[in-house]
């Protein structure tokens, strides 16, 4: 079956732009995340959906980031007035359920941003 | 808070010899632990996870790892590596209750390298 699937692939973007990444989850899957994969950082939570609801925000950086999802599938995360710092490879996961951690997360190929 | 820590950020083995990548946990509740692999310019893909039932685990492409909760570790084992084995591996907890259990967090990743 399809997988996790994000556009665009990727992005170049000029600094003080904005910008949105899209993720298509799973079918049928009601948890959705998304993380942030960068060379000083590493892989860093952003925020998780559970149908349209965001219960863990924690991870958003800064009041640029914005996620919303809608209808229980797509999701978006917008970035506002972007930065160099905010250069990095996005992913986005889903898996059937947020409330059971032993679930496995699919990751889709990822967004790789680059802002100059 | 959660942690993993990746002992390790490069690891080079010869093909056919024996492939461990340390991963250490800190958790006072024992976590849901997985280990992806990255190959370039793709999403993770889930090698395996821990989630209670059994301490060694299988997983794919001849992957096994162990779960030992006295040394809060969960080292990931391959007995023969494969050039096709190239690749970054992330070790990730995701804890079992709680708030902010929706997330995973993830090591810092080792590169493993196989030479001929």
């Amino acid at each position: 079956g399809a997988g996790v699937s994000q556009s665009p692939s990727n992005k170049v973007t000029e600094k003080g732009k904005d910008v949105e990444l899209r993720c298509d989850p799973i079918s049928g899957h009601t948890a959705l995340y998304w993380y942030r994969q960068s060379l000083g950082q590493g892989l860093e939570f952003l925020i998780y959906f559970q149908g349209n609801s965001a219960p863990d925000k924690s991870g958003l950086p800064s009041d640029r980031f914005s996620a919303e999802r809608t209808g229980g599938s797509v999701s978006t995360l917008t970035i506002q007035r972007t930065q160099q710092e905010d250069s990095a490879v996005y992913l986005c996961a889903s898996s059937l359920m947020a409330h059971a951690p032993q679930e496995t997360q699919y990751f889709g190929p990822g967004t790789r941003l680059l802002v100059l | 808070a959660q942690s993993v820590t990746q002992l390790g950020s490069h690891v080079s083995v010869s093909e056919g010899a024996l492939v461990l990548l340390r991963c250490n946990y800190s958790s006072s509740v024992p976590p849901y632990l997985f280990w992806y692999v990255q190959y370039p310019n793709q999403g993770l893909q889930l090698l395996l996870k821990y989630t209670s039932a059994a301490t060694l685990v299988k997983g794919i492409n001849g992957f096994e790892a162990e779960f030992k909760k006295s040394e809060t570790s969960f080292h990931l084992t391959k007995p023969s590596a494969h050039m096709s084995d190239a690749a970054e591996y992330f070790c990730a907890s995701r804890r079992a209750g709680g708030t902010s259990y929706g997330k995973l967090t993830f090591g810092q990743g080792t590169i493993l390298t196989v030479h001929p």
